[in-house]
């Protein structure tokens, strides 16, 4: 079967950086997604990796590695408008759906 | 940009009411998908559609259905409505590529009383 594992909640400073895990179980790996999700609004797209290493997108940057079934979100420079649920989802399997994890809740203090 | 709308941000029903929760996407996509959303149970998939009046069960589609007549409508239905479908009801399109990701809508919370 398919599961996603990711811590439920975390807290960072502002101005600090903040990595953020997920492991997964998976056969058929066909890439893992993370999304920004502020309370009460809809899930936003934010890095997709299909092969390993490391995508830097300005202050967020995402990892894989597929041989260990890890990815992790960074986040640096944090900005009180970064807290918000991170949601790690991968595609795989037989009918190649996306499977969420439980998400992670940032709060950023001052 | 992409936009996915849902007809309603927040809805009440009381139970056994007969329930409509509509999507509509401008981008074209083939791929549609009705998520609910539960505290501690993450995004579960109720119900996809890869093309019109094609549909696929999901992972909880016990007491729902679906319809896409058109390609850029898909609508949730809960035939009778109960207190544990109370739950926020996410719509999301995608294209029919692998490494697209999905776009979501900005979601309807649905309290059953």
């Amino acid at each position: 079967g398919q599961n996603i594992d990711q811590p439920t909640e975390m807290t960072a400073t502002e101005g600090a950086i903040v990595q953020i895990n997920c492991t997964y179980q998976t056969s058929g790996f066909n890439g893992l997604f993370w999304y920004q999700q502020h309370a009460g609004e809809a899930p936003t797209f934010l890095s997709y990796n299909v092969l390993d290493g490391l995508e830097e997108k300005g202050r967020f940057s995402s990892f894989l590695s597929r041989s260990k079934g890890y990815s992790y979100l960074l986040l640096k420079e944090l900005q009180m408008k970064d807290s918000a649920s991170y949601l790690c989802a991968v595609r795989g399997g037989a009918t190649n759906k996306l499977i969420f994890g439980t998400g992670t809740l940032l709060a950023v203090q001052p | 940009d992409v936009k996915v709308t849902q007809s309603s941000r927040y809805l009440v029903k009381r139970t056994g009411e007969k329930v409509f929760l509509e999507c509509v996407q401008d981008m074209d996509h083939e791929n549609m998908f009705w998520y609910r959303q539960d505290p501690g149970l993450g995004l579960r998939l109720i119900y996809f559609s890869y093309d019109v009046k094609m549909k696929e069960k999901g992972d909880i589609p016990e007491g729902y259905s679906v319809s896409r007549e058109k390609k850029e409508r898909f609508s949730l239905i809960l035939e009778s409505a109960s207190t544990n479908q109370t739950s926020m009801y996410l719509c999301a399109s995608s294209p029919g590529l692998v490494w697209e990701t999905q776009y979501f809508g900005p979601g309807t919370r649905l309290l059953v009383l």
